[in-house]
């Protein structure tokens, strides 16, 4: 049964850093993944989206990885801004669809 | 406006009604999703549908009912609400292709079961 974790479970960092937040998945056959930002009382925006064969995708600031063989994706985030508050989730997709928890980030100015 | 709407957006209710919750979508995406989102447990599949008339269970479906009958809406019915169904509710929909290509959300329907 696959297993997504992120850890932390929440970040606080100072603006204009840049910050890597993780999603680690016990089952390496997937065909991708994918990684949300969440903002208090509204759905789910996609930021990227993994395919099982490419090691990475960027947009932006952000840049996110992913390791099949050692079960762990990375989303980096360049030069954090307030506006970057929010949760982030990263959703691991294989014969299920299976969300983590997230990691609740706070940009502090 | 194009994108895709849920209604209502906040309910409460009481046990053992029927609740029926509405998404809609006007990008004409095949793929409709029902998630429901917990405290503790993140986001979990309810059901899903591919096309208008084709539904799948997914993770959590036992209590809910889905039908499909236009490709634009996607409604979400609990037959005999009870208060472990007390929830964040999301609908979300994507483009034809793999089944989880990139997904766009709704803004959810927070629904309250007394």
């Amino acid at each position: 049964k696959q297993e997504v974790t992120q850890i932390p479970a929440a970040l606080s960092v100072p603006e204009g850093e840049n910050l890597v937040l993780n999603c680690s998945f016990t089952d390496s056959a997937i065909y991708n993944l994918q990684w949300f930002r969440q903002d208090p009382g509204k759905g789910l925006t996609s930021l990227l989206l993994i395919q099982s064969s490419q090691r990475e995708q960027t947009s932006g600031r952000l840049n996110a990885s992913l390791d099949k063989s050692s079960g762990r994706s990375t989303l980096y985030i360049a030069a954090s801004q307030p506006g970057d508050s929010a949760t982030y989730l990263c959703a691991v997709v294989g014969d299920k669809i299976i969300f983590g928890k997230g990691t609740r980030l706070h940009i502090l100015p | 406006d194009a994108g895709i709407t849920q209604s209502p957006r906040y309910k409460i209710t009481e046990t053992g009604r029927q609740v029926t919750l509405m998404c809609h979508q006007t990008w004409s995406h095949s793929y409709m999703f029902w998630y429901r989102q917990d405290l503790g447990h993140g986001l979990r599949l309810i059901y899903y549908s591919a096309a208008a008339d084709i539904t799948d269970k997914g993770e959590v479906p036992d209590g809910y009912v889905v039908s499909r009958s236009k490709t634009e809406n996607f409604p979400l019915t609990l037959e005999s609400a009870t208060r472990s169904q007390t929830s964040v509710y999301f609908c979300a929909s994507s483009e034809p292709g793999l089944l989880y290509n990139e997904q766009f959300f709704g803004p959810g329907t927070r629904l309250t079961v007394l």
